[in-house]
Order: structure tokens, then C-alpha cells, then sequence
């Protein structure tokens, strides 16, 4: 079956763009997370979705950070303001619930210039 | 807070021989630890859980211990083979409650034939 997708796979935004960036997680999955990787470094929890209730967004850096799940399935992720700290890539997860395996899309690489 | 140390960044090993990559961390034991795979413009890849009240599990040539004692994770890979170079991820729940994860760094693996 199909996996995690997410879209774009690549995103340029000068300083001050919003940007959106779109979830596609596996069927039938009721949680799903958003993580930021800076380069070299492991995944960071940004927000939690069970279903379409945000249960944990204490991981959002700041109030530019959005994220929405509105049908319980597919899940986007806007930044208003980029900012050059920004860059990064943004990876999505989903699993069956939330103490067990984390399926990965391949991740957004974003970069503000 | 929860911290995660993997001690090495990089391990170079020859083909064959069996890889042992460490994860450390501070705190609170939690209920559960995972590794996870991830290779370059990838996102991560589940390998293995590992629960609290479970000292050792096997998956092919993979083998994971758990010792809450030390406060220790040990990832082994035996036989190790070239295709089996990557960066390998260790992950756990923030605190009791915890809904998603935090990585460590990771360790890079390097096999040589």
C-alpha cells in the first residue's frame, strides 16, 4: 500500500512568503506528527494530531507555525513570515496510534532566502 | 527534560563485522524506545521497539537491548554489510504521557567491503 506522502518535496520561499505544506498520511492511521530536521541533527517534534484534534503543539516555535488537520486524514502545515531560521526539512508521520511505529513521508526540504 | 545522547556520530566498520551503536539517556525510563533508520533525502524508517519490561529483541540481523538500570539502549547489527550504511536514529517518548518522540542525534554507519 501506498505510504506517507507529503508535497512538495522542495520549496524556495524569500524571507517574509507563507509557505503550506501538505500531510498525505497512510489510511486508517489516527496519528499524525510533524517533525523539523535541521541538517545533521535527529527529527524534532513540532505538533501531534490524533484524528483532527491538535492534542500537543508545544513543539511550534512560534506563532507563525500552523498546522491543521481538518478531516482527520490529510494534514497541512503553514508558516507565515518565513524567516531564515525556517529552513529546514519538515517531515510528517503517521501511526496507528500514538505508542507505536511512526511511518515517515520522505519530508519538505524548505529554504528561505 | 528528556535528553538523548547517541556517543558516537560516526562508526566505520568492515563488512562482516557486527556494529554496536549506544543510546543514552537522562531522566525519567520511558515505557518504550525505538531505533530508526534514515538515509540521505530520506525520511526515517521504523526498525525496531523496544518495551520497558523487555531486555532484548531480535529482527533478523538486528538486536536491540534495554537496560533501565543505565538508562541504555545498545543496537546491534550483525554480519554486517555495505547496505547497511546510514544514519541510525534512537527515539523515545518525552515523559510519561508522551505522545511523540524525541531523536537523538543519530550515528552515522559506515560499512566497508
Amino acid at each position: 500500500g501506498a505510504g506517507v506522502s507529503q508535497s512538495p518535496r522542495y520549496k524556495v520561499a524569500k524571507r517574509g512568503q507563507d509557505v503550506a505544506l501538505r500531510c498525505d498520511p497512510i489510511s486508517g492511521h489516527v496519528s499524525l506528527f510533524w517533525y523539523q530536521q535541521a541538517l545533521g541533527q535527529g527529527p524534532e517534534f513540532l505538533t501531534y494530531f490524533q484524528n483532527e484534534a491538535q492534542l500537543d503543539k508545544s513543539g511550534l516555535p512560534s506563532d507563525r507555525f500552523f498546522a491543521e488537520r481538518p478531516e482527520g486524514s490529510v494534514s497541512t502545515l503553514k508558516i507565515q513570515r518565513t524567516q531564515q531560521e525556517d529552513s529546514a526539512v519538515y517531515l510528517c508521520a503517521s501511526s496507528f496510534d500514538r505508542e507505536y511505529e511512526q511511518y515517515f513521508g520522505p519530508g519538505t526540504r524548505l529554504t528561505v532566502t | 527534560s528528556q535528553k538523548i545522547e547517541q556517543n558516537s556520530e560516526a562508526l566505520n566498520i568492515q563488512e562482516g563485522k557486527t556494529a554496536t551503536l549506544t543510546c543514552n539517556y537522562t531522566n525519567y525510563s520511558p515505557a518504550y524506545l525505538q531505533w530508526y533508520r534514515q538515509d540521505p533525502g530520506r525520511g526515517p524508517v521504523f526498525l525496531l521497539l523496544i518495551r520497558e519490561n523487555e531486555k532484548e529483541k531480535r529482527k533478523e540481523r538486528l538486536k536491540v537491548t534495554f537496560d533501565t538500570t543505565l538508562k541504555q539502549s545498545l543496537f546491534h547489527i550483525t554480519a554486517s554489510q555495505p547496505a547497511d550504511s546510514a544514519t541510525y536514529l534512537c527515539a523515545l517518548p518525552p515523559n510519561q504521557a508522551g505522545t511523540a518522540l524525541i531523536f537523538g542525534k543519530g550515528t552515522t554507519l559506515s560499512v566497508s567491503s
